[in-house]
C-alpha cells in the first residue's frame, strides 16, 4: 500500500538557519504529493503541494520539488524563523476504489531558536 | 481559518460511553473525511464520504461509525470507548475526489476517555 517515510524530528535549527526535512514514498501510479503544516493547537493547513513529477511546489519561502526518479518530495527552506516552528507533514494522495485519501508521514518537529 | 468547523473542541468522557462529534465542510466542499492523531500512530484516515456517501473506509473500528448528511455536515460517533481511543480527531473537506485537490482541516476534537 501507500506509504510516506519522514526524517525523524525534532529538527532544531537557529533563526536564519537553512532547512531541509527529507521526505520520501512509496505509491502506485502517478500521486500528488503535499507538505501540511500543524502549529500547536491547530488543525493541518495546507503549505505546498505538487500533481506531477519535477514540478515544484512553493509557499512562503518554503519549496519541494516532486522527484520520481528518487520517490522523493523533500522541503526546504533558505532561512527559517522563530515563528515556522511547528510539525510538519509530508502526505500523498491515493485514489482507492471509489475514493481519494491522503496518507500522511509521522510528521516532524521543528524548532527554531533566536 | 480553513472553513472546517468541528464540534466540540474538548470532550471527556468515561470507558464504555457513546460519542459523536460533528464536522461542517467548508461552503461548496463535497467531500470529508475523518483522521484520528494519536502520539503512538500518527494520522490515521478512518473514511471518507463524498455527497453523502461513502467512498473510502481505512482504519475504522466497528465501534466507530459516520455518515454525511444533505446538508454535508458529518458526524463521526464512538462506542463502547476504550482508554486507547483518547486521541485527537480532525475532520477535513475537499471539493472533489481528484488526487490534487487539497484536503482543508478543522481544528480538531480532543477526546479524552478516562
Amino acid at each position: 500500500g501507500d506509504s510516506v517515510t519522514q526524517m525523524e524530528g525534532p529538527v532544531t535549527l537557529s533563526e536564519e538557519a537553512f532547512l531541509t526535512i527529507n521526505c520520501t514514498y512509496t505509491a502506485t501510479g502517478y500521486p500528488s504529493l503535499f507538505w501540511y503544516v500543524q502549529y500547536p493547537g491547530e488543525g493541518l493547513q495546507l503549505l505546498l503541494k505538487a500533481t506531477k513529477a519535477d514540478d515544484k511546489g512553493s509557499n512562503k519561502g518554503f519549496e519541494a520539488t516532486y522527484r520520481k526518479e528518487t520517490t522523493s518530495f523533500h522541503l526546504e527552506k533558505g532561512s527559517v524563523q522563530v515563528s515556522d516552528s511547528a510539525v510538519y507533514f509530508c502526505a500523498l494522495s491515493g485514489v482507492t476504489g471509489g475514493g481519494n485519501k491522503l496518507t500522511f508521514g509521522t510528521g516532524t518537529q521543528l524548532k527554531v531558536e533566536l | 481559518d480553513s472553513g472546517v468547523t468541528q464540534t466540540p473542541k474538548h470532550l471527556i468522557t468515561a470507558t464504555g460511553q457513546r460519542v459523536t462529534l460533528r464536522c461542517s465542510p467548508r461552503s461548496g466542499d463535497l467531500s470529508v473525511y475523518w483522521y484520528q492523531q494519536s502520539l503512538d500512530q500518527g494520522l490515521q484516515f478512518l473514511i471518507q464520504y463524498y455527497n453523502g456517501e461513502e467512498r473510502a473506509k481505512g482504519n475504522i473500528l466497528e465501534r466507530f461509525s459516520a455518515q454525511q448528511f444533505p446538508d454535508l455536515h458529518s458526524e463521526l460517533n464512538l462506542s463502547s470507548l476504550e482508554l486507547g481511543d483518547s486521541a485527537l480527531y480532525f475532520c477535513a473537506s475537499s471539493v472533489s475526489l481528484q488526487g490534487a485537490s487539497p484536503l482543508h482541516f478543522g481544528n480538531g476534537t480532543r477526546l479524552t476517555v478516562t
